[in-house]
């Protein structure tokens, strides 16, 4: 079993609607985890941190579940520019960060 | 704004030859570390480093050497390149109060 798991989509939204993403991960030791976005053709950014108590951040929201081990992203009112691959990011202290493989969302007019 | 630098931007190369991927932070970060990525796929560490004169090799297996004799800089060598070795090289750092930060990358084409 990979340490991320996420659905690679392709997720085909219209505009305006909520989309949510799930990714599982098998290290019940993780500590830290995170949310990337990956435009085409360029690198990695961070789009938000994911805490214990979830948080929220304008239309993105992040929650964890340490006892199911997944974290989950979701977007309300998609615009087209959120089209991109989101990335599940988790760690254990002081070993690398893991990537999950990403999910791709395309956000259409 | 992470300032993490890569150099050059893209590189077309002839097999055989000696390429060095240039990285640069200037955050003091600890942590550096090399990804290699093909065109819609996933994310793979090739090597990383959590301190001067400290490099682990990552998950996935390569050819390429790096060093960290400097803190802000993390170079990746390929002492002879292959057209296999054609991909995306993504340079990030991190420390104990930032997540990981990525430069804009580097495309290899070895012809």
């Amino acid at each position: 079993r990979k340490e991320v798991e996420q659905d690679p989509g392709p997720f085909n939204v219209p505009e305006g609607a909520t989309v949510a993403f799930n990714c599982t991960y098998s290290n019940s030791a993780s500590q830290s985890f995170f949310w990337y976005r990956q435009d085409c053709r360029k690198e990695p950014k961070l789009l938000m941190s994911v805490y214990s108590s979830g948080n929220e951040d304008g239309r993105f929201t992040a929650q964890l579940n340490r006892a199911s081990q997944y974290i989950s992203l979701l977007i309300r009112d998609s615009k087209l520019s959120d089209s991109a691959t989101y990335l599940c990011v988790v760690t254990s202290g002081n070993t690398p960060l893991v990537f999950g493989k990403g999910t791709r969302l395309s956000v259409i007019a | 704004e992470a300032d993490i630098y890569q150099t050059p931007r893209y590189l077309v190369i002839g097999t055989g030859k000696k390429i060095t991927l240039e990285c640069s932070q200037t955050m003091g970060h600890d942590k550096m570390y090399w990804y290699q990525q093909d065109p819609g796929m996933e994310l793979h560490l090739i090597h990383y480093s959590y301190g001067v004169n400290s490099t682990e090799k990552g998950d996935l297996s390569s050819e390429s050497t790096v060093s960290r004799i400097r803190t802000e800089h993390f170079p990746l060598t390929l002492e002879s390149a292959r057209p296999s070795h054609t991909s995306q090289y993504l340079c990030a750092s991190s420390d104990i109060r930032s997540p990981l930060h990525f430069g804009n990358g580097t495309r290899l084409t070895v012809t």
